[in-house]
């Protein structure tokens, strides 16, 4: 069945340039959530949408940072002037309503390098 | 400040045995306390949520424990196979609801 999907698997880019990476959750989720990962580290909670609004954005580390979900599914992660530190693998997840006791289904991941 | 600990050194245990998992927590309240199974290059798969008035939880072969008291949560798979070889995450919800707090999770190699 669809799980969750996540592009590109794969970026690289220079320090200072902006990137886009896009998130398809799982038909008919209304919650979506972005987490960042480090390598040896666990997910952390970056931005939290519940249908087209951003219900809580406070995980968002600067305001290079910046994510839309337009229609209330689809969901763009967007990063300005990129720097080395931004270097991780960027993971979506969506569950069916929002709530943290409803189980989230994550897809695979971009893994985002700053060179 | 808030914590979630799990064990970094990776557990080696033979198949066939019970591998034991531990997540420990301070400075939160949680409702609820969720493990995760990553494997490499993959998202992390949910595998089971236990409540803070639920001693135990078992699902096939894995049982997880909750000891509100001990701030500590016990993650047992038992007849190990080699399949089971993955990293384990637990997360727990903070901030109203909103934000999952994961450790860092504990790698298990299941040896043949």
């Amino acid at each position: 069945g669809a799980g969750v999907s996540q592009t590109p698997s794969n970026k690289v880019t220079e320090k200072g340039k902006y990137v886009e990476l896009r998130c398809d959750p799982i038909s008919g989720h209304t919650a979506l959530y972005w987490y960042r990962q480090s390598l040896g580290q666990g997910p952390e909670f970056l931005i939290y949408f519940q249908g087209t609004g951003a219900a809580d954005d406070s995980g968002l580390p600067n305001d290079r940072f910046f994510a839309v979900r337009p229609e209330g599914s689809v969901s763009t992660l967007k990063i300005q002037r990129t720097e080395r530190g931004d270097s991780a693998v960027y993971l979506c997840a969506s569950s069916s309503r929002g709530g943290l006791s409803n189980e989230q289904f994550f897809g695979p991941g971009t893994r985002l390098t700053v060179l | 400040s808030q914590k979630i600990e799990q064990n970094s050194e990776a557990l080696n245990i033979q198949e066939g045995k019970t591998a034991t998992l531990t997540c420990n927590y301070t400075n939160y309240s949680p409702a609820y306390l969720q493990w995760y199974r990553q494997d490499p290059g993959r998202g992390p798969v949910f595998l089971l949520l236990i409540r803070e008035n639920e001693k135990e939880k078992r699902k096939e072969r894995l049982k997880v424990t909750f000891d509100t008291t001990l701030k500590q949560s016990l993650f047992h798979i038992t007849a190990s196979q080699p399949a089971d070889s993955a990293t384990y995450l637990c997360a727990l919800p903070f901030y109203g609801n909103n934000r999952l707090a994961f450790g860092k999770g504990n790698q298990v190699v299941v040896i043949p």
